[in-house]
């Protein structure tokens, strides 16, 4: 069954603080990654897009990393600001199908 | 640009009703998918259209159905409405490019009582 695993699930960071939010993945086959951003309430807007081939991929604070062989993906956030509040999602899209798996989500909270 | 737009906003419905939700992607796309997202839950997809046809489908009940038109605008139709179907109701579009950005709507609030 083609999973998503998001960790973790929630995360509290001071204001101008670093993190890291982990996705692990069994889709198989494999067309890319993305990261979104949801805002409580919202659509989700998306943040990267990762093929097969790209290790790294950034957006603005956004960093994203894929390792395809371990099926592993992180998102890293540098110098959080307060609006960086919210679910960050993981969606595996499965080659062939391009069916989307979703995983929960991380909902991270920026104090100041 | 106005982009992924969905109708309406916030509704409630009676166990047992159909309701219809509808979407309108963003302009130059022509590929309409539909997302359930219970609180506290990831989006799960429920079927993507192109070319007025469902081309996939997730693991829903036939209780879920839908259409779309020729000018790419889209419907989600759900019958016999159970509790459970409570949930955002997110519209996606993106163009038949499959490694192209899928944009979202607000989504459309649905609670059955």
């Amino acid at each position: 069954k083609n999973q998503v695993e998001q960790s973790p699930q929630s995360l509290i960071i001071l204001e101008r603080k670093n993190c890291t939010l982990q996705c692990n993945y069994t889709v198989s086959p494999f067309s890319n990654l993305r990261w979104y951003k949801q805002d409580t309430g919202r659509g989700p807007v998306s943040l990267t897009i990762m093929t097969f081939s790209e290790n790294t991929k950034s957006n603005g604070r956004y960093t994203a990393t894929l390792d395809a062989d371990t099926k592993q993906s992180s998102l890293h956030i540098t110098a959080s600001q307060l609006s960086d509040s919210a679910s960050y999602i993981c969606v595996v899209i499965t080659g062939g199908s391009y069916i989307p798996t979703f995983g929960r989500g991380t909902s991270l909270i920026v104090h100041p | 640009d106005a982009g992924v737009t969905q109708s309406p906003t916030h509704l409630i419905k009676t166990r047992g009703q159909q309701v219809t939700l509808r979407c309108s992607p963003k302009s130059g796309h022509d590929t309409v998918s539909w997302y359930q997202q219970a609180l506290g839950q990831g989006p799960q997809f429920i079927f993507q259209y192109y070319e007025e046809e469902e081309r996939q489908r997730g693991n829903f009940p036939d209780r879920f159905s839908g259409h779309q038109f020729p000018n790419y605008s889209s419907e989600l139709n759900v019958n016999a409405l159970l509790l459970g179907d409570s949930a955002l109701y997110l519209c996606a579009s993106s163009d038949a490019g499959l490694g192209n950005t899928i944009y979202f709507g607000e989504g459309s609030w649905l609670t059955v009582v």
